[in-house]
């Protein structure tokens, strides 16, 4: 079935750094791709998405392109802020169904 | 304003007592799933209902119990059986998909049980 690896946390930044935590993931199909992410003490929010090959989901200054030849979803954000410290998830649809797998999570850090 | 609710966020039951835990969604979704989530883990399903009066197991479905009696609802018992139930329990609802389409899960605030 479907799965997905997501780089080990913490990612520990100062503020205004640059952001990437990498999501790779196997898929039979073309599964729908997400981004969660989790503040400390609440459920998931969903950050942004992409449905096809080559799509782009932004949202709040971060972005995420599809790419099928590389099976990543690599989560970028140019200038993180104290406010992005949270747990981020990376999950892409599981074969032919509507139900999501989920990575591990990366907890990011941010300093100022 | 249309959301998902869970209740209570924290809950404390001594071990051998079956417990309930309330989900409610207001979004019209015909989609709704629990999970358990352990520290520093991810997510891992419980149970998921795509329509009204049917459900099917996930991947760690032994020791819980659902049902799904009304669209807006979706409340999952942790019995006995259940080795390890002290967890953070996360519920969600999805529209239905289309054949082109994958819905985004919305998600509930969570409740976190322990036992002991």
């Amino acid at each position: 079935g479907n799965s997905v690896t997501q780089m080990e946390g913490p990612v520990t930044l100062s503020e205004e750094a640059f952001l990437t935590i990498n999501c790779t993931y196997t898929a039979t199909g073309y599964p729908s791709l997400f981004w969660y992410v989790q503040y400390p003490g609440e459920g998931l929010q969903l950050l942004l998405k992409a449905t096809k090959a080559d799509d782009k989901g932004s949202n709040k200054g971060f972005e995420a392109t599809y790419r099928k030849e590389t099976t990543s979803f690599h989560l970028e954000k140019g200038s993180v802020q104290v406010s992005d410290s949270a747990v981020y998830f990376c999950a892409p649809t599981s074969y032919n169904t509507d139900k999501l797998i989920f990575g591990t999570g990366t907890r990011l850090q941010v300093f100022p | 304003d249309g959301g998902i609710t869970q209740s209570p966020k924290y809950l404390f039951r001594k071990e051998g007592q079956n417990v309930t835990l309330s989900c409610e969604q207001n979004l019209n979704h015909d989609a709704m799933y629990w999970y358990r989530q352990d520290p520093g883990q991810g997510l891992r399903l419980i149970y998921y209902s795509q329509i009204v009066n049917d459900f099917q197991k996930g991947d760690i479905a032994e020791g819980y119990s659902v049902s799904r009696e009304k669209k807006e609802s979706f409340p999952l018992t942790v019995t006995s059986a259940q080795k390890n139930p002290t967890a953070f329990y996360l519920c969600a609802s999805s529209a239905t998909p289309s054949t082109w389409a994958s819905y985004e899960q919305y998600f509930g605030p969570g409740t976190r049980l322990t036992v002991t």
